[in-house]
């Protein structure tokens, strides 16, 4: 699987979009992406995943560049309860896709008020 | 819908003792996986059942062994626990096929003193 590249932290105004960005510039072509986060004390919590097209659902939108060597992941309207770990993840989906979810370190997104 | 139910929440264990952790998925999710999360790090994948066999295994030791259930339902066992053993273990569930929409327990906190 790709490996990805997080920032650390970031903080965000609460009611203000968080653009949570992931870097992931040696993905193949058969790779999606993928983010989970972790809200303290509870277990990871699927958000989203694309594969070359922008995504949205009622969490957030995914936004992949063209050459899907980064990717950015959108709270439109972050709340405190937003407040969590995320992963950016990329593997391949399927049967044959191998069975485990490679967690990085996350960025550590703080909402404030 | 009940999500992935995990027992216990907390246990505290000797060094050297034996554990048995427990899960039962998503209703309508046929695989289980575990995955051992050290404070302030990632998850880490320890190893994933279907069809009650383990169909792919991480980078732990034997003394990590599990089973799953008819029911879909499943354990972890650890063995000779040792003091780095403490962390947080967390079961998710999903259908075999599918990398997106793991759903994950809120996990078992393991103390080893």
């Amino acid at each position: 699987d790709a490996k990805t590249t997080q920032p650390t932290s970031m903080d965000c105004a609460e009611g203000r979009a968080a653009n949570l960005p992931c870097n992931h510039s040696t993905i193949s072509g058969n790779e999606y992406v993928y983010w989970y986060r972790q809200i303290h004390s509870q277990g990871p919590q699927y958000i989203i995943h694309g594969l070359k097209n922008n995504e949205t659902n009622e969490m957030a939108s995914l936004i992949i560049t063209e050459d899907r060597k980064s990717s950015t992941l959108i709270l439109p309207h972050a709340t405190l309860r937003d407040t969590a770990v995320y992963y950016c993840i990329v593997r391949v989906d399927g049967i044959n896709a191998g069975n485990m979810l490679t967690f990085g370190g996350g960025t550590r997104l703080m909402v404030k008020p | 819908d009940a999500g992935v139910t995990q027992s216990p929440t907390h246990l505290i264990k000797t060094r050297g003792q034996q554990v048995t952790l427990r899960c039962s998925p998503k209703s309508g999710h046929d695989t289980v996986s575990w995955y051992q999360q050290a404070l302030g790090q990632g998850p880490q994948f320890i190893f994933q059942y279907y069809e009650e066999e383990e169909r792919q295994r991480g980078n732990f030791p034997d003394r990590f062994s599990g089973h799953q259930f008819p029911n879909y339902s499943s354990e972890l066992n650890v063995n000779a626990l040792l003091l780095g053993d403490s962390a947080l273990y967390l079961c998710a569930s999903s259908l075999l096929d599918r990398n997106y929409g793991y759903t994950f327990g809120s996990g078992t906190r393991l103390t080893v003193v």
